[in-house]
């Protein structure tokens, strides 16, 4: 049982414009939600997150959207960089399981010059 | 940086030998985890801890064990190796500010075992 889920194994953009990642979740105790990077050969990178109290929240070039009655959250870049190809892990905390999180599968984002 | 720093980065090892990864961590921080990543599975939580001494599993518990007797190391044991554990192993931190946390990952373990 796949609680948070992203159903875009990749995704390809072209340098300057919007990347636009998605994530779904099952489980409405979820009350943290944060967005991860991952370069080949590299250990996870926090990105941004948002509290469910929240709809967005901005950080720069990245900004996360929380819709908590449709249970999806999407990751916005803007504008995207050739440097930003990497996979993206969206990733709940909740649930009655405050200290694990609980990870989809990733998005391979790539952003072509 | 978290200064979290893992070790061995890579091994290759054999079917039915014990193999022990390690985390340290430079900055105290209670809770600890390990994670192994696989093609179409995402991160999937092997056991954590949230203290010295004090551990728990996660969803992929079996054939792992893991000791924490300093609060800096964060120890992760396979008895005995199997090509099914044949993974990449991430430790990770976590950081709480109230009611929220964030967990920050260290380099990998890239282990293969034959």
């Amino acid at each position: 049982d796949q609680q948070v889920k992203q159903n875009s194994p990749s995704l390809s953009v072209q340098e300057g414009r919007i990347s636009i990642l998605n994530c779904d979740y099952t489980n409405s105790m979820f009350d943290y939600f944060l967005w991860y990077k991952k370069y080949p050969a590299e250990g996870p990178t926090f990105l941004i997150s948002i509290s469910s109290i929240k709809d967005k929240n901005e950080d720069g070039r990245f900004t996360v959207f929380l819709n908590k009655s449709a249970k999806h959250l999407s990751l916005h870049i803007v504008p995207s960089q050739p440097g930003d190809s990497a996979v993206y892990f969206c990733a709940a905390i909740g649930g009655g399981s405050n200290y694990k999180l609980t990870f989809g599968k990733g998005t391979l984002l790539t952003v072509n010059p | 940086d978290a200064g979290i720093t893992q070790s061995p980065r890579h091994k290759v090892t054999e079917t039915g030998t014990p193999v022990t990864l390690r985390c340290h961590q430079t900055e105290n921080h209670r809770y600890m985890y390990w994670y192994r990543q696989d093609p179409g599975h995402g991160l999937r939580l092997i056991h954590y801890s949230y203290g010295v001494k004090d551990t728990d599993k996660g969803e992929v518990s079996d054939g792992y064990s893991v000791s924490r007797s300093k609060t800096e190391d964060f120890l992760l044991t396979l008895e005995s190796a199997t090509s099914s554990q044949t993974s990449v192993y991430f430790c990770a931190i976590s950081d709480r500010v109230g009611s929220q946390e964030t967990q920050y990952f260290g380099p990998g373990t890239r282990l293969l075992v034959l």
